[in-house]
């Protein structure tokens, strides 16, 4: 396994259309993150799943935004009535229970126009 | 709630050493993680300190003061391949595991 994947790497959108992401975890990972990056930024906290349970969600995650992980495996990122607030790079990581370290995909980069 | 604090820039020769610092604010710290993203990058973690004191790997070592809310990061032997964005991070017990960052320091190395 070479490491997290992410899918798709570059996404242009128009303001209302629905979007959705896929993020694959290093296969022995039991945790999963998504985060959120605007430019000049750090990764803002979205949501976070152990196996298939959601168990934390940001206050940054609006009605909006969906997020499913139905195996333990992949995950899927959803925003709905996409807004041009919604345009940045979005970052899936994984890890396993106990580790520090959070391996990050190489992002799913959103322009909402 | 949670905020970290690292300058925006730093700017430093090959052959340098650069330190990069970090003062945080948690209701429930856990612990301090240093992360390195080039332009266009992931993030990629380069160290994490639970305890205070300093950890080196390689040309990098990274220092936490738990009393002061302090940590630094220091580059070693500076290489124009460091140029990058470097990220402090914080785990807050109250935020579970989700990693809180700052909002990063461009390093920029000259030749």
């Amino acid at each position: 396994d070479t490491g997290v994947s992410q899918n798709p790497r570059h996404k242009i959108t128009k303001r209302g259309q629905n979007v959705t992401f896929r993020c694959d975890p290093i296969s022995e990972h039991n945790r999963l993150y998504w985060y959120r990056q605007t430019l000049g930024q750090g990764p803002e906290f979205l949501t976070y799943f152990q196996n298939e349970a959601q168990l934390e969600k940001s206050r940054l995650l609006s009605d909006r935004f969906s997020a499913e992980r139905p195996k333990g495996s992949f995950s899927t990122l959803e925003i709905q009535r996409t807004e041009q607030g919604d345009s940045a790079m979005y970052l899936c990581a994984s890890t396993r229970t106990g580790e520090e370290t959070q391996y990050f995909g190489p992002g799913t980069r959103l322009l909402v126009l | 709630g949670q905020s970290l604090e690292q300058p925006s820039e730093v700017t430093a020769v090959e052959g340098a050493i650069v330190q990069i610092n970090c003062t945080y604010q948690t209701s429930g710290f856990y612990g301090l993680s240093w992360y390195q993203q080039h332009d266009g990058g992931a993030p990629t973690f380069l160290s994490y300190n639970a305890l205070d004191g300093l950890e080196e790997t390689g040309r990098f070592s990274s220092f936490l003061s738990r009393s002061d809310s302090y940590g630094y990061l220091l580059l070693q032997e500076l290489q124009m391949k460091d140029s990058a964005s470097y990220f402090c991070a914080v785990r807050d017990r109250r935020a579970g595991t989700a990693l809180i960052f700052g909002k990063g320091t461009t390093l920029s190395v000259s030749s």
